[in-house]
């Protein structure tokens, strides 16, 4: 089964500095994503991208957040300036044209990011 | 906007009873989907089941299945039979096109407990 895969699974960083989220999705996608889950709260959607741009982003996705997809299969979440409320999971997830038919989006595991 | 609602915080279940976790949904959207994830205490997201709006049968996938009454706008999950691997958060999502967006929206989840 195809998969999405994240990197890292987990990184500790501290206040302040930047990290940048990787994220491998499955090869003929065309629509990636960026989910953030706050311990013990729902999953929040931050960001959607397609044809290399941003196609929509959440009121938490502001000037500290961005996302690109330098060589055509990373897709990277780069935080700036991180703070202690960043700590959080984040998910990617890919998908290929909804038909409604179906599931079509499959997500990575996770990366699980604490802000110290 | 979209919104999914889960109402129940937590649940408790016998081993082999079966058990439903209630999600009822708000859109204004004719075509949408609607989706339940397990997110066990790893934290990685687990697809269960998928449910079209237009489908006219409730959606199964082995001891999965989803009850959908579009009119109530209710897409409760009924998991039959439960194991104790079964413990574990269990969200709702949905998503449609309202606004050109596809994003999955979440509910705030259903802590599951499995008792031997």
């Amino acid at each position: 089964e195809p998969e999405v895969t994240q990197t890292p699974s987990h990184q500790v960083t501290q206040m302040g500095q930047e990290v940048i989220l990787r994220c491998v999705p499955i090869s003929n996608h065309l629509y990636f994503y960026w989910y953030r889950q706050i311990l013990g709260q729902k999953v929040e959607f931050l960001v959607s991208f397609y044809n290399n741009e941003i196609s929509e982003k959440s009121e938490i996705f502001d000037d500290q957040f961005s996302v690109e997809r330098p060589d055509g299969s990373n897709f990277t979440l780069k935080i700036r300036s991180t703070k202690l409320e960043d700590s959080a999971m984040y998910f990617c997830a890919s998908d290929t044209s909804w038909t409604f038919s179906g599931n079509t989006i499959y997500f990575g595991e996770g990366s699980w990011l604490t802000v110290v | 906007a979209q919104k999914i609602t889960q109402t129940q915080p937590g649940m408790f279940v016998q081993e082999k009873e079966a058990v439903t976790l209630d999600c009822t949904y708000d859109t204004s959207d004719q075509s949408y989907g609607l989706f339940w994830y397990k997110q066990p205490s790893s934290g990685e997201m687990i697809f269960l089941i998928y449910q079209g709006s237009y489908d006219e049968q409730n959606a199964t996938e082995g001891r999965y299945s989803l009850n959908f009454q579009k009119a109530r706008k209710s897409a409760n999950l009924v998991i039959s039979a439960s194991q104790l691997g079964d413990s574990a958060m269990y969200f709702c999502a949905m998503r449609g096109t309202q606004g050109g967006s596809e994003k999955l929206v979440f509910g705030k989840g259903t802590k599951l407990t499995v008792n031997p």
